[in-house]
């Protein structure tokens, strides 16, 4: 079975540019989260989604950053206009149902922001 | 003070030590309690789930104290292949989050 699927798995941009990270569940998982991981900070949860629709977006760390999920297979991580500070691996997980069922990562994506 | 707290390491041990990693957490109203291992440069993966009586999964042994709001992972005779770094993850009292320590790092060698 496939799991979930990032993408890209690297990019390099410059300061301001805008950028947009992918991310396909596993198909039947209704949970899908967003987390970020430096050195500093560890792995942060900025945003989850259930049945597509977003519930928790607290941890996003301000209005440069949104995300979508427009269907059951698919959800972007934008960030517009990104700064350097924003380098940092970002995971996309999926889990199904409850809370004792594991969180599936994919492999995520090394954003360098120049 | 952060929500969930790790040792950083690095632990550095023998093949065939036993080692210990502790966790703190904040929220005495936190439900659910997780290991999770990473690999250098991979995703994490779920290494097992940490029952209130405790509970052992082969090498593997994972402890609660919610008096102390302490989680212990315990691995018996170390392999190679057990060096990654070791999260700490708790469920808070509402929600389907899970907040992540910023892991322990084991390096085991020969």
């Amino acid at each position: 079975d496939a799991g979930v699927i990032q993408s890209p798995r690297h990019e390099v941009t410059e300061m301001g540019q805008e950028v947009t990270l992918r991310c396909k569940p596993i198909s039947g998982h209704d949970y899908l989260f967003w987390y970020r991981q430096t050195m500093m900070r560890g792995l942060e949860l900025l945003i989850y989604f259930n049945n597509n629709v977003p519930i928790d977006d607290s941890g996003m760390p301000e209005d440069r950053f949104s995300a979508k999920m427009p269907n059951a297979s698919f959800s972007t991580l934008k960030i517009q206009p990104s700064e350097p500070r924003d380098s940092a691996v970002y995971f996309c997980a999926s889990r199904v149902g409850p809370l004792n069922q594991p969180q599936h990562f994919g492999d995520g994506t090394r954003l360098s922001i120049l | 003070r952060k929500e969930v707290e790790q040792d950083p390491g690095p632990f550095n041990v023998p093949e065939g030590a036993t080692v210990a990693f502790n966790c703190t957490y904040s929220n005495s109203a936190s439900q659910s309690f997780f290991w999770y291992r990473q690999d250098c440069r991979k995703e994490p993966k779920l290494l097992m789930s940490v029952y209130s009586s405790g509970n052992e999964d082969g090498r593997f042994t994972a402890q609660l104290n919610r008096a102390s709001q302490y989680i212990s992972l315990l691995i018996r005779d170390s392999k190679l292949s057990d060096s990654a770094t070791y999260l700490c993850v708790v469920k808070g009292g509402g929600g389907n989050k899970l907040t992540f320590g910023t892991g322990t790092q084991l390096k085991v060698e020969l």
